[in-house]
């Protein structure tokens, strides 16, 4: 079945520091991967859909320079969170489908804390 | 733009009631893909249910669902609640035209003794 390994589950950093978080895969091939936040109110916002050789498209109040992605293969992507403050807390969640699929399967999360 | 609206921020009910979760949606796509996701306290959302046919009962784990392009929507029910139906339920809305998942608020479910 389709699996999507995200880690690390939980992080911690200090203010203005930077932490990345990582999607794997397994068992089908992620064309487009889609990575929310889920803020402790429990909404969701995405932060950017990214397709393989395609260009990544952030939303808007997220941007390249606060969130870089990288997705360089059908199995892994990847997210850094640069320069983490208060407002960054949350679930971040990465959600991976496969060409020509409309469901997205998410991975564990990675809870980041802010100090 | 496209939308998802879940009326019921938090549902509380007695262990063999039935559960019924509100979802309606707008949409610019004739096409729209209808799911709802279950997450558990401290895991991550899990796909519980999803449809993409006019009418078409669809069914999961005792929980079932039926797309109604009439009326833009897509409840979730349950004949019998159980404990461990205790949840966050988000219904979230996608098409053939953009395949972004577009979340609702979610429900909280909690379920009684």
């Amino acid at each position: 079945g389709a699996l999507v390994y995200q880690y690390p589950r939980r992080t911690i950093c200090k203010s203005g520091t930077s932490m990345r978080m990582e999607c794997q895969a397994v068992g089908f091939q992620a064309t487009s991967v889609a990575w929310y936040r889920q803020s402790p109110q429990k909404t969701f916002e995405l932060i950017a859909l990214s397709t393989v050789n395609s260009a990544i498209k952030y939303e808007q109040n997220f941007t390249q320079e606060k969130f870089p992605i990288s997705h360089p293969n059908l199995s892994f992507s990847s997210m850094t969170v640069l320069n983490a403050y208060l407002e960054d807390r949350g679930l971040y969640l990465c959600g991976a489908r496969a060409g020509g699929q409309n469901t997205l399967y998410f991975g564990a999360g990675t809870r980041l804390s802010v100090l | 733009g496209d939308s998802v609206t879940q009326t019921e921020g938090l549902v509380t009910l007695t262990e063999g009631l039935p559960v019924m979760l509100n979802c309606t949606y707008q949409t610019i796509y004739s096409n729209p893909f209808l799911f709802w996701y279950v997450q558990h306290l401290n895991e991550s959302p899990r796909l519980l249910l999803k449809s993409f046919t006019d009418n078409k009962r669809t069914e999961h784990q005792g929980f079932h669902a039926t797309l109604h392009k009439s009326s833009s929507s897509f409840h979730l029910q349950k004949s019998s609640a159980q404990l461990s139906d205790s949840a966050l339920y988000y219904c979230a809305l996608g098409s053939s035209g953009s395949w972004q998942l577009i979340f609702g608020s979610g429900t909280q479910l909690t379920v009684m003794p």
